[in-house]
């Protein structure tokens, strides 16, 4: 079966600080892999995409980055932690449409950044 | 502008009762909308999936119904349990069906509060 894993689960960090999120997914083969954020009070907006090793798109300017340098690894990160970088990350995979996908999104746990 | 819009924004129900939330939508151009229980400090869980061709969907207790005509989807959840206590989004695909690059808009969710 598969699984993902995303950690840490909180963390608080000071402005100015780097970030590092990391997400894995087991039991399956080249997945779309996405970060998304969810803000207090707000709707999950989609940071960045990937759909294989290197393949990395962006959805909204920011101060974050992403990068895969496996197939089923995905991190989020950033040189310098801003206040309003502050939310509830999610890692999150799905199985292509030409590998029998049912285009269904699998969420992670998610991890809680407080940037202070 | 490609929006989804829940309501009401919470609820607060007795166990064992029914309810019923509610999602509009003017996404273009359609591909499926999905339904998705997200509880407290965790990862969102998919209940449903449905394209444009479904009109309703069951997953246990839970009955998702789309009209694609009114642009309206609704959650219907039966005999209510303590552990349906959740947010509940609707998230409206946009583009191509099946492709990673599809758009997801996601809604603020409902917030559900079963009291025994």
């Amino acid at each position: 079966s598969q699984t993902i894993h995303q950690w840490p689960a909180t963390l608080v960090q000071p402005v100015g600080s780097p970030l590092s999120l990391e997400c894995t997914v087991e039991g399956t083969s080249n997945p779309n892999l996405y970060w998304y954020r969810q803000a207090a009070g707000r709707g999950l907006q989609l940071l960045f995409y990937s759909v294989g090793i290197g393949q990395i798109s962006s959805e909204v300017p920011q101060n974050l980055s992403a990068s895969r340098p496996q197939d089923r690894q995905f991190i989020l990160s950033s040189k310098k932690l801003l206040l309003s970088d502050s939310g509830f990350y999610l890692c999150a995979w799905s199985v292509p449409l030409g590998q029998g996908g049912r285009n269904t999104i699998y969420f992670g746990e998610g991890s809680w950044l407080t940037v202070v | 502008k490609n929006q989804v819009e829940q309501s009401p924004q919470s609820l607060i129900i007795l166990e064992g009762k029914n309810c019923t939330l509610q999602c509009n939508y003017t996404v273009s151009p359609f591909s499926n909308l999905r339904w998705y229980k997200q509880d407290t400090g965790r990862g969102p869980v998919s209940l449903t999936i449905m394209t444009f061709s479904e009109n309703t969907k069951s997953n246990g207790r839970y009955t998702a119904t789309l009209d694609a005509d009114t642009k309206q989807s609704s959650l219907h959840i039966t005999a209510s349990q303590l552990s349906d206590s959740a947010s509940y989004i609707c998230v409206v695909s946009a583009g191509r069906y099946g492709g990673a690059t599809n758009k997801l808009i996601f809604g603020t969710g409902t917030l559900l509060a079963v009291q025994p």
